[in-house]
Formats: structure tokens, C-alpha cells, sequence
């Protein structure tokens, strides 16, 4: 079992869409957690961490769910511009990464 | 953006040869890593250095070494390339361990594709 899983995707959907993605993780003992965002053929770059309340950034919401050890990401009012791949991180003494899930936002 | 960079960006090798990727950065950061991307897998990491001259291992080093002389460069080479090592190479850098708290990012370069015949 990988220690950090998602969906591949691609997840489709147009403009305006609510879209959430989900990422399990396997080492309870995790500490932190974060989402990445990484456009084709480019180098990923840190989206937002992922706090135990919850936190919010613009049309980004992002929830830790310790218990059920995933985490979500959600995205309100798609944006064709939101088209990208967005991986789950998880801190357990280093950095795992999952494999990505693909969005691609459609006119 | 982090002042990262790393070269070549690009590179087509023969099963057996030796390969060395380089990566400079600007920031002065402690951390440095090497990892690899390949489909269906997230990114792994290799090396990394947390100090000139200090270096370990990541989940995947087997065929790889890194050297690292100067704060700002971070070698890594493959002593004989194999087809296996056909990879996109990200570097990145951190200021203190990356992930251990909140907001403490790490930045990444612009990568390398390295396809070994």
C-alpha cells in the first residue's frame, strides 16, 4: 500500500464547478500536510498547508481529517486556469508524496 | 521565485555512461534535495544534503551519489545509467527541514529530463 494515495483522475469539469479531491495517508504518526500544485511539465509549487481546523484561501478549501487519516482539497468556481495536477503531501520525518490528481477545467 | 536552477534541463544518454545533474541555487537555503518523477508515482526522493558536505540517503539512491562542496550546488550522478533512471529530476531546497511545520515550503526547480538509451 502506497503511504500517500489519490485519485489519478482526470477530473473534468466546467467552469464554475465545486470540485474536491481526496488523499489518504497511511502513517498515523504523520505530522503535517500540505497540497501542491504542479502545471504540465512544470515544478511543483506549494498550493497550501492543511491545518487540523480547516483553513480557506480565496476559493481553496482545504480539511484534515486525522481520524479517517485523508485529507481534502476543495476548489469552488472552477477557474479554466485551475487546470493542473494537484498533489497530497504528507510530513513524516520527510516528505511523501502522492501521485497527483489531474483537473482540467473545461469552457 | 526561489533562485533555482538546473542544468542541463535536458539530456539523452547511453545505457552505461556516467551522468552528473546540477543544481545551483541563490537562496542560501540549508536543505537540498534530489527527487525523481515517473508516472504513477509521486515524487521520490533520492538524496538530499542538509549541509556542505552532508549528505543522505532517500527511498530511491540506490545507483545514484551527491556531492555537495559549496552551500549554493548539489550534485547528483549516476555512475552508470541504466534505462531505468529515465526520469524527470526535480531539485529543491528548503531553509530548515521541509514539511516539519506549517507553511515551511520547499521550493523546486525547473527539472531535468534524462532519457538513458
Amino acid at each position: 500500500r502506497k503511504e500517500v494515495e489519490q485519485d489519478p483522475g482526470p477530473f473534468n469539469v466546467p467552469e464554475g464547478a465545486t470540485v474536491a479531491f481526496n488523499c489518504t495517508y497511511s502513517n498515523s504518526a504523520s505530522q503535517s500536510f500540505f497540497w501542491y500544485r504542479q502545471d504540465c511539465r512544470k515544478e511543483p509549487k506549494l498550493l497550501m498547508s492543511v491545518y487540523s481546523s480547516g483553513n480557506e484561501d480565496g476559493r481553496f478549501t482545504a480539511q484534515l481529517n486525522r481520524a479517517s487519516q485523508y485529507i481534502s482539497l476543495l476548489i469552488r468556481d472552477s477557474k479554466l486556469s485551475d487546470s493542473a495536477t494537484y498533489l497530497c503531501v504528507v510530513f513524516t520525518g520527510k516528505l511523501i508524496f502522492g501521485q497527483g490528481t489531474t483537473l482540467q477545467v473545461k469552457p | 521565485d526561489a533562485g533555482i536552477t538546473q542544468s542541463p534541463r535536458h539530456k539523452v544518454t547511453e545505457t552505461g555512461t556516467p551522468v552528473t545533474l546540477r543544481c545551483h541555487q541563490t537562496e542560501n537555503h540549508r536543505y537540498m534535495y534530489w527527487y525523481r518523477q515517473d508516472p504513477g508515482h509521486g515524487l521520490r526522493l533520492i538524496h538530499y544534503s542538509y549541509g556542505v558536505k552532508d549528505t543522505d540517503k532517500g527511498e530511491v539512491s540506490d545507483g545514484y551519489s551527491v556531492s555537495r562542496s559549496k552551500t549554493e550546488d548539489f550534485l547528483l550522478t549516476l555512475e552508470s545509467a541504466t534505462s531505468s533512471q529515465t526520469s524527470v529530476y526535480f531539485c529543491a531546497i528548503s531553509d530548515r527541514l521541509a514539511g516539519d511545520v506549517a507553511n515551511n515550503e520547499q521550493f523546486f526547480g525547473p527539472g531535468t529530463r534524462l532519457t538513458v538509451l
